[in-house]
């Protein structure tokens, strides 16, 4: 069975620096996608970046970025210059990639992040 | 653009009440999904569909009930609330692997439930 582990449960970092939240997970496949999702305190549960797992290239949105260790199963979030609106719980999840047929998607049970100003 | 939409976002029941959870989307996705979140523990699935008229059971379905009559709308049912499905509950949606890729998942917004 597939399980993701975010290790810190919460973590804080001051205004414009830069921290980085990890997560790994256990899984027998070969070809999967991970996200990272945030949370803020509107509870609206928004898709950060996803990579694929074939992909070697590690994903960048804007001030995201992740490092993708295939072979170590971890999978971190670099967060850049964070800004007060950064404040909110961060999930990662891991989902099987199937052509033609639905898999689930397992979720982390979570990383607080707080913004200090 | 509505997205995924959740009705009711707050509810208070009394145990034993029933009451039913509506989702909709308006991005022609086949895939529908019910979770609940609970401290410390991430989103869990509790049911989902893979189409029109068609559900299956996640990860922790007890007590549940669904239903997906109309490709837009999905539906979650407490038959009989216990205070153990204090939680809150969101729906989320997205394409299928034949429609190009059933990535990313779209949420609406929760729907905060207590059962006291």
């Amino acid at each position: 069975a597939q399980t993701v582990t975010q290790s810190q449960p919460e973590m804080s970092v001051q205004e414009a620096e830069t921290v980085t939240l990890s997560c790994t997970y256990d899984t027998s496949e070969s070809n999967y996608y991970l996200f990272w999702y945030k949370q803020p305190p509107s509870r609206q549960m928004i898709l950060v970046i996803r990579q694929e797992a074939y992909k070697q290239q590690n994903a960048t949105e804007n001030r995201f970025s992740v490092n993708f260790q295939k072979a170590a199963k971890s999978f971190s979030l670099k967060i850049s210059d964070s800004q007060l609106g950064d404040t909110a719980m961060y999930f990662c999840a891991f989902m099987p990639r199937r052509k033609t047929s639905y898999d689930k998607v397992i979720f982390g049970p979570g990383t607080s992040l707080s913004v200090i100003p | 653009n509505a997205g995924v939409t959740q009705t009711p976002k707050f509810r208070v029941l009394k145990t034993g009440q029933s009451m039913t959870l509506l989702c909709a989307q308006d991005m022609n996705h086949e895939y529908m999904y019910w979770y609940r979140q609970d401290p410390g523990m991430g989103l869990r699935l509790i049911h989902y569909s893979v189409g029109e008229g068609t559900t299956a059971k996640g990860e922790v379905p007890d007590g549940y009930n669904v239903s997906r009559l109309k490709k837009q709308n999905f539906l979650l049912g407490l038959e009989s609330a216990a205070p153990s499905q204090t939680s809150v509950y969101f729906c989320a949606s997205s394409y299928s692997p034949g429609q190009g890729s059933n990535q990313p998942q779209h949420f609406g917004d929760g729907t905060r439930l207590s059962i006291l």
